[in-house]
């Protein structure tokens, strides 16, 4: 079965400066897809970014960036320029095409904290 | 676009009573799941549909029930809560295909309490 690791319970960071929160998975698949999504306070489930195992290019929305690292199942997420509004539980998921369902594995989580 | 509608958002429940939290997508999505979130775990997969009449068991389906009669509309029925099912509940949708970008679209969620 496949497992997501986020193993940073809780991260801080000042305001404008920037922070990256680690994720790796566990998979015997070679074809799959790895999602951050962004929980604040009001619980509603956003997605950051997401990122196909076949591409090489590491995906990039605005702030957002990720270092996938395939051979080493690793796929962090790295904000910059930290906004206060980018407080939140950051959730890394990943999902294999090959299942029935598009069913999502879900890491731990981490908090985010920014300081101004 | 009402997007994933799920009813009611916070809900109290005595232990051994049974209710039904609904869920509906307006979206024509042949994919509907239910997660739960507990705290430091992160969501869980509690049932799942690919399609109306096709349900299955994911991680975490015992003391739940699922149908799916519709495209639009996956239920999940909890048979006697336990306050172990005190929980936050999201249902989710999706397709697959060209100009999915394999999305999953989540509801607003919905706060269950058993005492």
């Amino acid at each position: 079965a496949q497992t997501v690791t986020q193993s940073q319970p809780e991260m801080s960071v000042q305001e404008a400066e920037t922070v990256t929160l680690s994720c790796t998975y566990d998979t015997s698949e070679s074809d799959y897809y790895l999602f951050w999504y962004k929980q604040p306070p009001s619980r509603q489930m956003i997605l950051v970014i997401r990122q196909e195992a076949y591409k090489q290019q590491n995906a990039t929305e605005n702030r957002f960036s990720v270092n996938f690292q395939k051979a080493a199942k690793s796929f962090s997420l790295k904000i910059s320029d930290s906004q206060l509004g980018d407080a939140a539980m950051y959730f890394c998921a990943y999902r294999a095409p090959s299942e029935y369902g598009n069913k999502l594995v879900f890491g731990a989580g981490t908090i985010l904290r920014v300081k101004s | 676009n009402a997007g994933v509608t799920q009813t009611p958002k916070f809900q109290v429940l005595k232990t051994g009573q049974s209710m039904t939290l609904q869920c509906a997508q307006d979206m024509n999505h042949e994919y509907m799941s239910w997660y739960r979130q507990d705290p430091g775990m992160g969501l869980r997969l509690i049932h799942y549909s690919v399609g109306a009449g096709i349900t299955d068991q994911g991680e975490v389906p015992n003391g739940y029930n699922v149908s799916r009669s519709t495209t639009e509309d996956f239920p999940l029925r909890l048979l006697s809560a336990a306050p172990s099912q005190t929980s936050v509940y999201f249902c989710a949708s999706s397709y697959t295909g060209e100009g999915s970008g394999n999305t999953i679209y989540f509801g607003e969620g919905s706060w269950l309490t058993v005492v």
